[in-house]
């Protein structure tokens, strides 16, 4: 079954880069028509989609955070890699890795998140 | 950037009403809209893709309609399973828009 799960670390200190990283299975990030994206969620708020990546490795980025934010993909681990630079305690929040279906490009499939705290 | 507005914000409802969520699109759309559930420290839950379309295993008191720039949610039948917080959410090779989301709780 398809299954999606984030990693990376809980806390991490302004200015710093986080990496989260997004391992899938179930699916093939190399297949024709598979997105992936990452959206964030801060404690009581609302949802914020921040990057995606295709199969094809088009890439495509939040207009407001696209200065910070990298995308990239290993199909080979099956992984799904975001890196935000310049963190603030601001950027406390879940992130969540989810896949975006095929049909009506709503995302079917999501991970549980995890919580970064940016705190020094 | 196309943003959504959502509205209500908030919803107190009792089970058995009808309820109905709105989700205005800013300017230039398309039909790949889609509608979530989210229950606390749980991750959303797709609902309806494509405006209209049920996801396998969604109970039937939940539909998704359009109106011009208007985009709605509607549970017929309020559930206790249902309250929850809903956000919309638009598609496009450019961008993913969420609106703000509604949380409904029971009056």
């Amino acid at each position: 079954q398809v299954t999606l799960e984030e990693s990376g670390p809980a806390l991490v200190k302004p200015t710093q880069t986080v990496t989260l990283t997004c391992t899938v299975s179930g699916f093939s990030l190399s297949n024709t028509g598979i997105r992936v994206s990452w959206i964030r969620q801060p404690p009581g708020g609302a949802l914020e989609w921040l990057a995606r990546i295709d199969w094809d490795d088009d890439k495509v980025y939040n207009t407001s955070l696209r200065t910070r934010l990298t995308i990239s993909k290993d199909t080979s681990k099956n992984q799904v890699i975001l890196k935000m630079t310049n963190m603030d305690p601001v950027d406390t929040a879940t992130y969540f890795c989810a896949r975006i279906g095929s049909r009506g490009f709503g995302l079917d499939y999501w991970g549980q998140g995890i919580l970064v705290t940016v705190s020094s | 950037d196309l943003q959504m507005t959502q509205s209500p914000s908030t919803l107190s409802a009792s089970v058995g009403d009808r309820v109905t969520i709105t989700c205005r699109a800013s300017q230039s759309y398309n039909r790949w809209v889609a509608w979530y559930q989210q229950k606390p420290g749980k991750a959303p839950k797709l609902l309806i893709w494509g405006v209209s379309n049920l996801v396998n295993g969604v109970p039937s008191r939940f539909s998704g309609s359009e109106s011009g720039a208007e985009f709605t949610l509607t549970i017929s039948s309020l559930q206790p399973d249902d309250f929850a917080t809903y956000y919309c959410q638009h598609y496009s090779s450019f961008s993913f828009t969420f609106g703000g989301g509604t949380k409904v709780d029971i009056k």
